[in-house]
């Protein structure tokens, strides 16, 4: 299978809360990215972090990389309900592979 | 940034038939892909859309399925051909400007086989 692991595969919080999402990745890589997708609609990229970066930040975005275990976190802080989607990680080492995805629900 | 056009965004074929998708970069991108995002998946590679050669598929995808084309740096189609129920997914044309960059899509096709 080309997909990676992300968990949890379905997140619903309150608005002002913190999400947290997972992503387990198969193959040495280049980069991991993080993509947003509105109902089934083309992805929108967040952020992209390189192999030998540990973490990043973008506005409300937090993403680590652990290479060591082939694992990839992204913190939004203070949801707002505008960010209901669906969020996917994707590592990339030449071709961009997808992981399963979170589905985020943020409830006013 | 690139802009990416896809067409048509939406379309219900009859199964036997093929249905040619296009997308169109607004400034020239050295990587083109096809992706496939069956109903409540995630995205899954077809190939790499090489310019003025075969494109490279992924395991699980042949060109006789699904032939590609790309002509220039800026223009791509996949064709889905003698569809089946089975081939009702999005397809997504995916451009970027170099190598382990991120990645621009377009809005996707929706395309239902009945």
């Amino acid at each position: 299978s080309q997909q990676g692991e992300e968990d949890p595969q379905a997140l619903s919080i309150q608005e002002g809360e913190n999400a947290t999402m997972n992503c387990s990745y198969k193959t040495s890589i280049n980069n991991l990215q993080w993509y947003r997708q509105n109902s089934g609609r083309g992805l929108v990229h967040l952020i992209l972090i390189r192999s030998n970066e540990r973490e990043k930040h973008s506005g409300r975005l937090r993403v680590t990389l652990d290479t060591s275990k082939k694992s990839s976190s992204l913190l939004i802080t203070a949801s707002r309900a505008a960010d209901t989607a669906s969020y996917f990680c994707a590592s990339q080492g030449g071709k961009l592979i997808f992981g399963q995805g979170t589905e985020l629900s943020v409830k006013p | 940034s690139a802009v990416i056009s896809q067409k048509p965004s939406r379309d219900i074929c009859q199964r036997g038939t093929s249905l040619t998708i296009q997308c169109q970069v607004d400034s020239q991108v050295t990587m083109m892909f096809w992706y496939r995002q069956q109903p409540g998946q995630s995205l899954t590679l077809i190939a790499t859309a090489n310019q003025g050669s075969e494109a490279t598929y992924e395991s699980g995808f042949v060109i006789d399925k699904f032939p590609i084309s790309r002509p220039n740096l800026t223009f791509s189609t996949l064709t889905v051909s003698n569809m089946s129920p089975e081939d009702s997914s999005i397809y997504l044309c995916s451009a970027s400007g170099a190598l382990n960059t991120e990645a621009f899509f377009g809005q996707g096709t929706r395309l239902t086989v009945v």
